[in-house]
């Protein structure tokens, strides 16, 4: 069973720090999003990586993906409350059309 | 360009009834996915569609069934609904022609069982 484990589960930090979101795997992914999702609302594409060792930056946010491709990390420069939400990474492998979802870290920015 | 539209949002049924949920993909995309999630198990795959087709399907019981139109529109279908079937089911739609193009998904379909 294909499993992403996405750490820390909560995250609460003063608006202004930085922070880093994991998601693990044992398994290899051919691509790996990341979604935002706010309550009442569903996930929001912010970004896909398909090589190993791909960096890709949205302003504030710089995405990796590792060379194995079974990890990638979320991190966020000078966090603001507009960051706060509910971030889940999904990977897919070749051929399979089905996305696995990792656990999901709930991030709360205090103004 | 239209997102992807799923009705209705909020729905309440009683233990035993069974409901129909919509989704519209974004016109282009003839992939469909389900999802359900709950506070406590995270968003778990139900099963998606390709061209009218189920190409793939998760680990949940027969009552969850979908179908995909022509249209690429889709519909899920929960018969003998039980207390735990209370969750936010959410349609994503993508291109489905490479396993890595991404989903987007709609807002989502809030069910309540009483």
């Amino acid at each position: 069973t294909q499993l992403l484990e996405q750490s820390p589960q909560f995250l609460s930090i003063q608006e202004g720090e930085n922070l880093t979101v994991y998601c693990n795997s044992s398994s290899v992914f051919s691509s790996l999003q990341w979604y935002r999702q706010e309550p009442g609302e569903g996930p929001v594409l912010l970004v896909t990586v398909v090589t190993g060792g791909e960096v890709k930056k949205l302003k504030r946010l710089t995405f990796q993906f590792g060379d194995a491709r079974k990890d990638s990390s979320l991190h966020i420069t000078a966090a603001q409350p507009g960051d706060t939400g509910l971030y889940l990474c999904a990977g897919t492998t070749s051929g399979t059309y089905k996305y696995i979802f990792g656990t999901g870290t709930r991030l709360k920015v205090l103004a | 360009k239209a997102g992807v539209t799923q009705t209705p949002r909020y729905l309440i049924k009683t233990r035993g009834q069974q409901v129909t949920l919509s989704c519209s993909p974004i016109s282009g995309h003839r992939s469909v996915s389900w999802y359900q999630q709950t506070p406590g198990q995270g968003l778990q795959f139900l099963f998606e569609y390709f061209s009218e087709t189920q190409r793939n399907k998760g680990n949940f019981p027969g009552r969850f069934s979908g179908r995909q139109f022509s249209n690429s529109r889709s519909e899920m279908n929960v018969s003998t609904l039980e207390l735990g079937d209370s969750a936010l089911y959410l349609c994503a739609s993508s291109l489905g022609v490479q396993s890595n193009q991404p989903q987007h998904f709609g807002d989502g379909t809030r069910l309540s069982i009483l």
